[in-house]
């Protein structure tokens, strides 16, 4: 298994440009979500999906779209990029078994917005 | 409203130390779930536990555990026999689920605790 992977990892964007982060996981996985992480804290949540064409808004969604087709891909659009969403983004993917639930992260993608 | 305060923003120990990592949250709910994660140097994250508002035993994994404590709202993370490997950011984490999932819903972070072991 791959697992969780995430493209690009690294992005520099100007002001007002769009984008997609991608995310894939290989694991049959029904939820995913996306996270930011600025410097020196933890992590919010954006956006997460319980399944395919299911998703909803976490803790910070402004500025972000995005949609689950199938419940490998989750991408997150950035609709038109500003200077405040310079972070790094981190997918994950999670699995219950019984009363646990265990979550796995992509590496990660750090972008930059000028 | 939901708050999780690591007051530990950094620890320094010698290798073979045992470490605890404190966290304090706060919520209003009677279900919620508790998480540690693990964010090494090199910036992957990785899950440590997830633990439910039902369930106050405490965990053991390896070098790992948890103390959780519903009285005084803490879910404490030990480190026993330190290791240069375990030097890492930790990040202490609150959900409030009300779907099946407890991701699904909103996690609050704390701020992190950067703990630096020393050979």
């Amino acid at each position: 298994n791959a697992g969780v992977t995430q493209t690009p990892k690294f992005q520099v964007l100007k002001t007002g440009q769009s984008m997609t982060l991608q995310c894939a996981q290989d694991m049959n996985h029904e939820y995913m979500s996306w996270y930011r992480q600025d410097p020196g804290m933890g992590l919010r949540l954006i956006h997460y999906s319980v399944g395919a064409g299911i998703t909803d808004q976490g803790e910070v969604p402004n500025g972000y779209n995005v949609s689950r087709s199938t419940t490998e891909d989750f991408p997150l659009r950035l609709l038109s990029a500003a200077p405040s969403q310079t972070s790094v983004y981190f997918c994950a993917s999670s699995y219950r078994q019984g009363v646990q639930e265990t979550q796995y992260f992509g590496p990660g993608t750090r972008l930059l917005v000028l | 409203a939901q708050k999780v305060t690591q007051a530990q923003t950094e620890i320094s120990v010698v290798e073979k130390e045992d470490v605890t990592l404190d966290c304090v949250y706060e919520t209003r709910d009677t279900t919620y779930y508790l998480f540690w994660y693990k964010q090494p140097p090199s910036g992957e994250l990785v899950f440590l536990i997830r633990r439910n508002s039902f369930d106050e035993q405490n965990e053991i994994s390896g070098r790992y555990s948890w103390n959780f404590q519903k009285s005084t709202s803490s879910f404490n993370f030990t480190i026993t026999a330190s290791q240069v490997v375990d030097s890492a950011v930790y990040f202490c984490a609150l959900s409030e689920s009300t779907a099946g999932y407890s991701s699904a819903s909103k996690i609050i972070f704390g701020s992190g605790t950067r703990l630096s072991i020393r050979p």
